[in-house]
């Protein structure tokens, strides 16, 4: 089975803070993502990455910085954390083997909550 | 630009009883995918049923099947047999292909919140 693990379940941080977000995979994933959710806007795109060490912008990514340095960890960097950014987090990874399909296995969820 | 639509933000179900849950798309390009995903109220999204453009058969998972009609541009979600486990936000989503052909991202729909009641 698909195992990705996040760091957190929660966090709460204050406005100002650098805040990491760490994200584990175990199936040799190539693909990585970063999305956040937030009630009545589904889920928003902020950040993947194809490879270790290459990262793309989503549809997101003001405020966010991302970094792959290993192939099955992917991180979400806020600099400096706002409350804006209060929001569930959601990591997911695929396989590009599976190009015909590229369903993407989730995390559990970090739920950020900045004051 | 490629967008899903989910346009029941809730539904009730009485356990046992089928339920459909309604996902329309719109897209240009003539190769893509549907899927559904399941999230508890746990966070954790958890993948159901895949749907490609091109397969000729509704695809179906156990209780779970999708009601491909592409000329309508419609993948609505069948769950069979409602339990009370299916209590949780259901989201579609649609690949959409990236320049460059690294990889793909998904979009996603709004979602809809099942509720199965005994």
């Amino acid at each position: 089975d698909v195992k990705v693990t996040q760091s957190s379940r929660y966090l709460v941080k204050r406005t100002g803070e650098k805040v990491f977000l760490e994200c584990v995979q175990d199936m040799d994933h190539e693909n990585m993502f970063w999305y956040r959710q937030d009630p009545g806007l589904g889920l928003r795109l902020i950040y993947f990455s194809y490879d270790v060490k290459m990262k793309e912008k989503g549809d997101i990514p003001e405020g966010y910085s991302v970094s792959r340095e290993k192939k099955e960890r992917f991180s979400l960097i806020l600099e400096s954390a706002s409350t804006n950014q209060t929001s569930m987090y959601l990591c997911a990874s695929s396989s590009r083997l599976a190009a015909s399909t590229d369903t993407q296995y989730f995390g559990p969820g970090t739920r950020l909550t900045v004051l | 630009a490629q967008k899903i639509t989910q346009t029941q933000p809730g539904m009730f179900v009485q356990e046992k009883e089928a339920v459909t849950l309604d996902c329309t798309y719109d897209t240009s390009d003539p190769s893509y995918g549907l899927f559904w995903y399941k999230q508890p109220s746990s966070g954790e999204m958890i993948f159901l049923i895949y749907q490609g453009s091109y397969d000729q058969q509704n695809a179906t998972e156990g209780r779970y099947s999708l009601n491909f009609q592409k000329a309508r541009k419609s993948a609505n979600l069948v769950i069979s047999a409602s339990q009370l486990g299916d209590s949780a936000m259901y989201f579609c989503a649609m690949r959409e292909r990236l320049g460059g052909g690294a990889t793909n991202k998904l979009i996603f729909g709004t979602g809809t919140l099942l509720a199965v009641q005994p």
